[in-house]
C-alpha cells in the first residue's frame, strides 16, 4: 500500500504571497491531520479532518486553512505569507477516528518564505 | 495551561545500551498518549498508543509506560542500536472543548557505536 504522499516537496515564496500543499492519505484512510514543525516552536497541530469535516483547529491564526475532498485527499492554504511561516508542514492519515487509531505520517512539504 | 514537558532534551548511549526517556504532561482531561519516532529530515513514525486505562505497551524493543494519575510517560528502548538515533517526541491529546494535541519538544538520542 502507498504511504502518505505529500506535493510539493520543497516549495519557496516570498511575503504576500499565498500558498497551497497537498496531501492523499494512505487509500481507505478517512482522517487527515496537518502539523507544522518548526526548530524554535517544535510541531504544533492546525487542523484534522474526518469524511470532509474539519473536527479540530489549532490555535493559528486564520491565513491558514485547509479543506477535505470526498475521496479524502487534502489540501491547505495559507495566505499572505510571512517569514515566521517557514517550516515542514505535515500530514498524517489515519484509518478512522483520530484520537485512537494509527496515525501515519508523510515525508511533509519544506516551505522557505524570503 | 496544557503543556508536555519531555527530557532530556538529548541523550548519548553506547549501542546496545538501554535507555529510558521522560515525558511529564499537564494536559487535563487525558484522552491519548503517544510516542513517534522522527528520523531527521522525514515524519514522524508511531510508536505506541496508550489511552488512559492502559499502563504498558510494548512494540519491539520499545516500551512505554504511563502512570495516569502522576501524569508521567516513559519510553525504555531495549539493546539499542545505531538505527535508533533520532528524536522521540510524547504526543498528549486531550478533550478540553474540543480535542487538542499537544506536542512535547522531543528527546534527541544519539546511539554511538
Amino acid at each position: 500500500k502507498a504511504g502518505v504522499t505529500q506535493t510539493p516537496r520543497y516549495l519557496i515564496k516570498t511575503r504576500g504571497q499565498q500558498v497551497t500543499l497537498s496531501c492523499s492519505p494512505i487509500s481507505g484512510h478517512r482522517s487527515v491531520s496537518w502539523y507544522q514543525q518548526t526548530p524554535g516552536q517544535g510541531l504544533q497541530f492546525l487542523f484534522e479532518y474526518f469524511s470532509e469535516t474539519q473536527r479540530n483547529k489549532g490555535n493559528f491564526p486564520g491565513r491558514f486553512s485547509g479543506r477535505q475532498f470526498s475521496n479524502s485527499r487534502s489540501e491547505m492554504n495559507v495566505s499572505t505569507l510571512e517569514l515566521g511561516d517557514s517550516a515542514l508542514y505535515l500530514c498524517a492519515s489515519s484509518l478512522g477516528r483520530v484520537d485512537t487509531d494509527t496515525q501515519y505520517f508523510g515525508p511533509g512539504t519544506r516551505l522557505t518564505v524570503l | 495551561k496544557n503543556q508536555v514537558e519531555q527530557s532530556p532534551q538529548s541523550l548519548i548511549i553506547l549501542e546496545g545500551k538501554n535507555c529510558t526517556l521522560q515525558c511529564n504532561y499537564t494536559v487535563s482531561p487525558f484522552s491519548n498518549l503517544r510516542w513517534y519516532k522522527q528520523d531527521t529530515g522525514r515524519g514522524p513514525v508511531s510508536l505506541t498508543i496508550m489511552t488512559f486505562s492502559e499502563n504498558t505497551k510494548s512494540n519491539g524493543r520499545y516500551t512505554a509506560t504511563l502512570d495516569a494519575d502522576t501524569k508521567q510517560s516513559s519510553l525504555h528502548i531495549t539493546a539499542s542500536q545505531l538505527s535508533d538515533s533520532a528524536s522521540y517526541i510524547c504526543v498528549v491529546r486531550g478533550n478540553t472543548g474540543g480535542f487538542k494535541t499537544i506536542f512535547g519538544a522531543g528527546t534527541r538520542l544519539f546511539v554511538k557505536a
